[in-house]
């Protein structure tokens, strides 16, 4: 089994609709990330959290918000999804001993 | 700002040994990371270096430079398995993984 699990793997959905995409982990690491992956633009952060009451913007946080459920679970909603959020989303999680991150499979999301 | 940058492609023999530079420009640093990415697969991390030199892993080196703002992964004895994205990322101050990441180099192995 996966230690970082993305559900969706893929989505397709219509513009103005609210999505959540969903990460959990069982790597048992305290801080989680979203980043989104466009071509020719590289990953960039959306949100992270450092624990379950730390939740911080990224450099991208507009028109997305996060919930850090539980250490294990951090979700992604997209309130009302237009088509310049199709992208690629990851969720990465690490511990404050560790110098790599660990990234799920990814979600590809396509609005249309 | 942040400004990483990274050749967008390179190609390479199937045994040889391929350089990929990365250059950067940040408003803080608190090491540079190289991941590697298959298409649609999630990026796998390669190296991290936090000072000045060289961090020899298997068949995979990277070098920094922070007075010079320089890294780069060598890749030697390359294998068609190679073939990927190499992503090069900083990692901002302030703890956790907070990293910038450059647009990536697609490497093409080849016979």
């Amino acid at each position: 089994d996966a230690d970082v699990t993305q559900t969706p793997r893929n989505r397709i959905t219509k513009t103005g609709k609210r999505i959540m995409l969903e990460c959990s982990q069982t790597k048992g690491h305290d801080r989680m990330y979203w980043y989104r992956q466009d071509p020719g633009l590289g990953l960039r952060l959306i949100y992270y959290s450092f624990d379950v009451k730390d939740i911080n913007k990224g450099e991208i946080s507009d028109g997305y918000s996060v919930s850090r459920q539980a250490q294990a679970k951090f979700s992604l909603s997209l309130e009302s999804a237009i088509p310049n959020q199709t992208a690629l989303y990851f969720c990465a999680t690490s511990d404050g001993g560790s110098d790599e991150a660990s990234f799920g499979s990814g979600t590809r999301l396509t609005v249309v | 700002g942040q400004n990483i940058d990274q050749p967008t492609e390179m190609t390479a023999t199937e045994g040889a040994i391929v350089q990929i530079n990365c250059t950067y420009q940040t408003s803080g640093f608190n090491g540079l990371f190289w991941y590697q990415q298959h298409a649609g697969e999630a990026p796998t991390f390669l190296s991290y270096n936090v000072l000045d030199g060289l961090e020899e892993k298997g068949r995979f080196s990277s070098f920094l430079s922070r007075s010079k703002g320089y890294s780069y992964l060598l890749l030697k004895e390359l294998q068609m398995k190679d073939s990927a994205s190499y992503l090069c990322a900083v990692r901002a101050p302030g703890g956790g993984n907070k990293l910038t990441f450059g647009t990536g180099t697609q490497l093409k192995v080849e016979l």
